[in-house]
């Protein structure tokens, strides 16, 4: 069966810090997505980064990082230099498709950060 | 534009009352998606739909019908609502284009239900 842990489920850290947000799947699958997701305290859930399961290459997007493993079946984002604006429930997502059907998305617990100024 | 719509944004709603939620899509994706997000914050899919077709069907009450009129519309229905049915409901669409390509979700801004 999928499942995505996300095990954090808040975390502070004090600006300018760098956190990371860890996150573990399961899934049968050998074709399969993983997601991150921003979820802002006005509510809309922003996507952040979509992933395949062959590309383990580690992405870097301005502060943000993400580091795909499958040996340990995690897929973790590294926030550096946090900023306040960065305070939000994260989302890890996994999409693959049980049974070779249709997709379907299983989503984290999330966990929220709270950039304290 | 706005890549997915719902409508209303909030809804405050006695028990027992009947109640819709309008998603809108303007993407040209196939398929869309109904999640329940609770005050845990905890996201679950509810239905997912592929050209008006209904292909994933969780475990939902059956007082929760979606329709789609279209593939660029997904509704969902709630009869006889309960307290339990407070939380926000997100619409999302993918383009879902062949079975070894998954696209990414895109998500409305939500619809805050209260039932009292």
């Amino acid at each position: 069966a999928q499942k995505v842990t996300q095990a954090q489920t808040e975390i502070s850290v004090v600006e300018k810090e760098d956190v990371t947000l860890d996150c573990v799947y399961e899934t049968r699958d050998t074709t399969y997505y993983l997601f991150w997701y921003k979820q802002p305290p006005s509510g809309e859930l922003v996507f952040l980064i979509r992933r395949n399961s062959f590309d383990e290459q580690n992405e870097i997007s301005g502060r943000y990082s993400w580091n795909f493993q499958k040996s340990t079946s995690s897929f973790n984002f590294t926030i550096t230099a946090s900023q306040v604006v960065d305070s939000a429930v994260y989302f890890c997502a996994l999409s693959d498709r049980p049974g070779g059907g249709y997709q379907k998305v299983t989503f984290g617990i999330g966990t929220k950060l709270q950039v304290i100024p | 534009d706005t890549a997915v719509s719902q409508t209303p944004k909030y809804l405050v709603t006695q028990m027992g009352n009947d109640k819709s939620i309008k998603c809108e899509q303007n993407l040209g994706h196939d398929t869309m998606y109904w999640y329940k997000q609770d005050s845990k914050k905890f996201l679950k899919i509810m239905f997912s739909y592929n050209n008006k077709e209904l292909i994933i069907n969780e475990t939902v009450p059956n007082r929760f019908s979606p329709k789609s009129p279209d593939k660029a519309h997904l509704n969902l229905h709630i009869n006889s609502l309960e307290l339990g049915d407070s939380a926000v409901y997100f619409c999302a669409s993918s383009q879902d284009r062949a079975p070894l390509v998954t696209d990414t979700q895109y998500f409305g801004p939500g619809t805050r239900l209260t039932v009292l």
